[in-house]
């Protein structure tokens, strides 16, 4: 089993609409959580870090974290065509808690 | 300030050679990581370096070598390629490890292809 799992998708949504994305991990021991959100041919940048159980809002953006389900998502609200990229999910694993696993990222399209 | 710079952009490599890829930055920042994207795959951490003169490995460190050249620069090696390293190759750098929540900045990736 791979320590973080995400629909890779494409996960087609109409513009204006809410976009979810969800990441299940495995390491119960998981603190650190985040989403970084990749365009093609780019490099992944930071959109939201989450440390608590509950919802983080930053914008547009809604990070949601569970850990007793082991699960981590993120909204996007009235999304936009620009908002079409691969978002990947991150977690900081090992006994140091200093490596960052990444996920396989979930690819959005929004549509006009 | 540039940020996190990588060189070269796009390398195409025969079986068997090497060729070591460049990473500096000049944001002051501690920490330095080399990554691999393969489709699918997400980024897997090669190694990375917590500060200058320390090296560890990461999840995929076999067939690598890396050097923490000073603060700014973190250099990854290829001795031997293979065509099982053909992926995209991105560096990245934080002021502090990634267990205290540091935003990581990446570089813009170095693509290789190895035939």
């Amino acid at each position: 089993q791979k320590e973080v799992e995400q629909n890779s998708g494409p996960l087609s949504v109409p513009e204006g609409a809410i976009a979810s994305l969800n990441c299940t991990y495995s390491d119960r021991g998981s603190q650190s959580f985040f989403w970084y959100r990749q365009y093609s041919g780019k490099s992944p940048e930071l959109i939201m870090s989450i440390y608590s159980n509950g919802d983080k809002e930053d914008g547009r953006f809604t990070a949601q974290l569970n850990k007793a389900s082991q699960y981590v998502s993120l909204l996007i609200r009235d999304s936009q065509p620009s908002d079409s990229a691969t978002y990947l999910c991150a977690l900081v694993i090992g006994a140091a808690g200093n490596k960052l696993t990444f996920g396989g990222g979930t690819r959005v399209l929004v549509k006009p | 300030n540039a940020g996190v710079t990588q060189t070269p952009k796009f390398q195409v490599l025969k079986t068997g050679q090497s060729m070591t890829l460049q990473c500096a930055q000049d944001m002051n920042h501690n920490s330095m990581y080399w990554y691999r994207q393969d489709p699918g795959m997400g980024l897997r951490l090669i190694y990375y370096s917590a500060s200058e003169g320390t090296t560890d490995k990461g999840e995929v460190p076999n067939g690598y070598n890396v050097s923490r050249l000073n603060k700014r620069e973190f250099s990854l090696r290829l001795e031997s390629a293979a065509p099982s390293q053909t992926s995209v190759y991105f560096c990245a750098s934080s002021a502090r490890l990634a267990g205290f929540g540091e935003t990581q900045y990446f570089g813009p990736g170095t693509r290789l292809l190895v035939l």
